[in-house]
């Protein structure tokens, strides 16, 4: 079965505070792994998809980055607008089924 | 691009009612819609899986005949609560994805807040 485990499960930077969040992942045969942003009381903002080991995709001031058991979402200078929950996902192999199985999230809060 | 509409965002309503959520891909055809249910500090749960036309798959442990799902077209899905219970009070989200030659990401509605008094 596939796991996605993220950590820390809070955390809180002050403004300009470069951090990165860690998910770890087993799963048999990765097709993608995706990273969401979750404001309170909605749905999930799609971010990143990361294909394969090596890969690195930024947006602003995110950067996420994939090995074969983990990812990282860096996060440089951040703002108090970028306080969110962060939620990671993977989905396995083709097979007619397009399950993700996505993680708890790190909820982040930056402080002004 | 990839907007996904859920509606209604919040319903509160009384014991034994049946409740209708609706959720709408409104720039793209999504072949493929899923309806998660998430609690407080836990993951999004996956309850069924629907795809245009078909019958939808449901995870395990979900009651089909608690949870209808209906995906009449390549732009609307409809999650009904038969006979709803307090215990059924949770967060609903649904999303929408494309089937394509490359992975496609799933797009999610802003969710809907159900509460059963």
């Amino acid at each position: 079965e596939d796991q996605v485990t993220q950590s820390p499960e809070a955390l809180r930077l002050q403004e300009g505070e470069s951090s990165s969040l860690n998910c770890s992942y087993t799963v048999s045969g990765l097709r993608g792994l995706f990273w969401y942003r979750q404001d309170p009381g909605k749905g999930p903002e799609f971010l990143f998809t990361l294909y394969s080991a090596g890969e690195e995709k930024e947006k602003e001031r995110l950067k996420a980055t994939l090995t074969k058991k983990e990812s990282f979402l860096h996060i440089t200078a951040p703002k108090p607008e970028d306080s969110a929950t962060y939620l990671c996902a993977v989905q396995g192999p083709v097979g007619g089924y397009q399950k993700v199985t996505f993680g708890t999230g790190t909820k982040l809060q930056v402080i002004p | 691009g990839a907007v996904v509409s859920q509606h209604p965002s919040r319903v509160i309503c009384k014991s034994g009612t049946s409740v209708k959520i609706e959720c709408r891909s409104l720039d793209f055809q999504a072949t493929t819609m899923f309806w998660y249910r998430q609690f407080p500090k836990q993951s999004l749960m996956l309850m069924a899986t629907s795809n245009e036309g078909s019958k939808a798959t449901y995870e395990q442990g979900v009651e089909k005949d608690k949870f209808l799902i209906n995906h009449a077209s390549l732009t609307l899905s409809t999650l009904t609560v038969t006979s709803a219970h307090p215990e059924d009070s949770s967060f609903y989200i649904c999303s929408a994805s494309l089937l394509g030659p490359t992975l496609q990401p799933q797009h999610f509605g802003d969710g809907t807040r159900l509460s059963i008094l």
